[in-house]
């Protein structure tokens, strides 16, 4: 299957600073890549859509000027925790798809996530 | 509305015995469903689909899945687990007409004890 990465896969930052974290697929182009937030309790919640060349697509509660997504090229989405709180504490995993199978049959394909640690 | 219901938060299964970690899902159309799992601190990892065709799906490490269209379900199921199955399991579904969003269950844990 197809192979993304995520990085950092740790990250410890004191409250009040901004962090990125970058992820890319390896072997195929993403026009379009998704941000996730799992909580303790397990759910993975789907924070944003990331569209390469354009704005990113939020989900209703998520704060677009707290978590910045950019989308610059075809195989990179990143995404930044401006002004990171305790509360921002969490495990943010992307995901995409590949672009060149068809549609109807596209699987997502994980990250393996980035754990925001926020003193 | 799209969305997917895992009953179980945890399953227990001895070794060797057979598994079965359940989802039902509600979904306009006809749904593409989803098994992943995840270990501890990973991302996901894609285990199999039901787009169309037999409702017997085979995936990886040996699970399936058994689309079951009047009773909304898409079980998952080992015939013997391992312990190394342990893990958290995910349904998801995505509708027919919006491609990019995907609809996850709150997850299962699966617990085989040697």
């Amino acid at each position: 299957g197809a192979v993304v990465s995520q990085h950092p896969s740790r990250v410890i930052c004191k409250s009040g600073t901004s962090v990125k974290i970058e992820c890319r697929s390896l072997d195929f182009q993403a026009t379009t890549m998704f941000w996730y937030r799992q909580f303790p309790k397990k759910s993975l919640m789907l924070m944003a859509t990331s569209n390469e060349g354009s704005k990113a697509t939020y989900e209703q509660g998520v704060e677009k000027d707290k978590f910045l997504i950019n989308h610059a090229s075809l195989t990179l989405s990143t995404l930044t925790v401006t002004s990171a709180h305790p509360e921002d504490s969490s495990f943010y995993i992307c995901s995409a798809r590949d672009g060149s199978r068809a549609a109807n049959t596209g699987e997502l394909f994980f990250g393996e996530g980035s754990r925001l640690t926020v003193l | 509305a799209q969305s997917v219901a895992q009953p179980e938060d945890q399953v227990n299964v001895a070794e060797g015995n057979p598994l079965t970690v359940k989802c039902t899902y509600s979904v306009s159309g006809n749904p593409y469903l989803f098994w992943y799992v995840q270990y501890p601190n990973r991302g996901l990892q894609f285990l199999l689909k039901y787009i169309t065709g037999d409702n017997l799906v085979k995936g990886s490490y040996g699970f399936e899945a058994e689309f079951n269209k009047s009773q909304t379900s898409f079980h998952l199921k080992k015939p013997s687990a391992l312990v190394s199955d342990s893990a958290l399991y995910f349904c998801a579904v995505r509708g027919p007409y919006n491609f990019n969003k995907f609809y996850f269950g709150s997850g299962t844990k699966l617990n085989v004890k040697p």
